[in-house]
């Protein structure tokens, strides 16, 4: 069973407001990622957890928080969002981290799409 | 030179056709190779990975050419459920490199 789950699958929010993206997996993977793609675009990487810990970030704003509470959950905490972040946001996992041939295949949760106004 | 580049297309076929897309990537390094299909407004799902010369499942094949980097794949008998983005990403291991993904590569099939 490859399958990792996200919610909310679609999420409006103000500038002003604070949210949190979900993104779950069960398949004992020790790598997770945060992608953000645009329309007719390749994702994004924005985040890398390998064993829970932060171990890339693509030099992302700081509105963008992301949070491992433990090997099966990933959060991204999201807070005065601009309109241009608007995207659909995917979670991604993988047996080991990308570095650990034969693991680093990455099984994509269905995302969630997310409109800023 | 981009890390991983694609044929954007479209590539619009007829039903039953034979459609084959490539992709080059940069770091000679690279070890590790996929082809995702993206739908709509969908994720990503794994088609397939090329660890060595290529392999095939089905009407899907896919190679890779170590010399002149790049891997190719081949969708034989093209159904319209075939239709969507192929994305191909590739894997490096040297410098610690998560998947880089091409832009990806449009296919219509017509009925």
């Amino acid at each position: 069973d490859t399958e990792v789950t996200q919610t909310p699958k679609h999420l409006v929010m103000g500038m002003t407001n604070k949210k949190s993206l979900k993104c779950e997996q069960h398949m004992g993977h020790r790598a997770m990622y945060w992608y953000k793609q645009k329309a007719k675009k390749p994702p994004e990487l924005m985040f890398v957890y390998s064993y829970e810990k932060l171990s890339i970030n693509e030099s992302v704003p700081s509105r963008f928080s992301p949070e491992c509470p433990n090997s099966s959950l990933l959060n991204l905490h999201l807070h005065a969002l601009q309109p241009e972040d608007s995207a659909l946001y995917l979670c991604a996992s993988s047996q080991g981290p990308y570095i650990d041939r034969g693991q680093e295949t990455q099984y994509f949760g269905p995302g969630t799409r997310l409109l800023v106004l | 030179r981009k890390e991983v580049e694609q044929d954007p297309g479209p590539f619009n076929v007829p039903e039953g056709a034979t459609v084959a897309f490539n992709c080059t990537y940069s770091n000679s390094a690279s070890q590790s190779f996929f082809w995702y299909r993206q739908d709509c407004r969908k994720e990503p799902k794994l088609l397939m990975s090329v660890y060595s010369s290529g392999n095939e499942d089905g009407r899907f094949t896919a190679q890779l050419n170590r010399a002149s980097q790049y891997i190719s794949l081949l969708i034989r008998d093209s159904k319209l459920s075939d239709s969507a983005t192929y994305l191909c990403a590739v894997n490096g291991v040297t410098g610690n490199t998560p998947l880089v993904f091409g832009k990806g590569t449009r296919l219509s099939v017509i009925a």
